[in-house]
């Protein structure tokens, strides 16, 4: 699986775009970008994905560059309870022994907000 | 509301037991999977089942036993051989089967000490 690069921590202010680059400049053809979050003591937290289409729902918009070497994940008015964990994990979408929908989360981005 | 049910939150076990968390989801969904989550450190998968009756061992199976009996079930038992079980035990599921780049949903979770 392709590894990803992500900065250790990021700030933003209350009500302003968060904006969380990814690095995965080994990442494959048939390789997805899961964007996950984590706040302490829960369950991760699935907040959307794509293959190199920009992609956009109710939490987050995906941007994902041409080369797909790289991508950012835009949180358009962050909140307070935004603050969390952040993984941009990339996945084969081929079956093949035990990597078959296993997720393999990195250290990922502490994003706090503030007010 | 949809989703996917773990219990009991917190659980804890006397050496030399076997303990069995339960893993719920009315989701319809048919993949279904375990992961463990140590202290500062990404998810390890322990087992997966793609379809009903049907179940794969991850990369840390050894210790650990599951069942899927029920398309909505898929219970965890952390037996006496595993012998470091004090951990946040997260279960998740997926729709598609075959279609593997549907993203995982994840329950709160269980975590599990050693008295």
């Amino acid at each position: 699986d392709a590894k990803t690069t992500q900065p250790p921590s990021m700030d933003c202010a209350e009500g302003r775009a968060a904006n969380l680059p990814c690095n995965h400049s080994t990442i494959s053809g048939n390789e997805y970008v899961y964007w996950y979050r984590q706040i302490h003591s829960q369950g991760p937290q699935y907040i959307i994905h794509g293959l190199k289409n920009n992609e956009t729902n109710e939490m987050a918009s995906l941007i994902i560059t041409e080369d797909r070497k790289s991508s950012t994940l835009i949180l358009p008015h962050a909140t307070l309870r935004d603050t969390a964990v952040y993984y941009c994990i990339v996945r084969p979408t081929n079956a093949g022994g035990t990597s078959y929908g296993k997720l393999t989360f990195g250290q990922g981005t502490i994003l706090t907000v503030h007010p | 509301d949809g989703g996917i049910t773990q219990s009991p939150k917190y659980l804890f076990r006397k050496e030399g037991q076997n303990v069995t968390l339960s893993c719920e989801q009315n989701l319809n969904h048919d993949a279904m999977y375990w992961y463990r989550q140590d202290p500062g450190q990404g998810l390890r998968l322990i087992y997966y089942s793609q379809i009903v009756n049907d179940f794969q061992k991850g990369d840390i199976a050894e210790g650990y036993s599951v069942s899927r009996e029920k398309k909505e079930s898929f219970p965890l038992t952390v037996t006496s051989a595993q012998k470091n079980p004090t951990a946040f035990y997260l279960c998740a599921s997926s729709s598609g089967g075959q279609v593997l780049h549907q993203p995982q949903h994840f329950g709160d979770g269980t975590r599990l000490s050693i008295l």
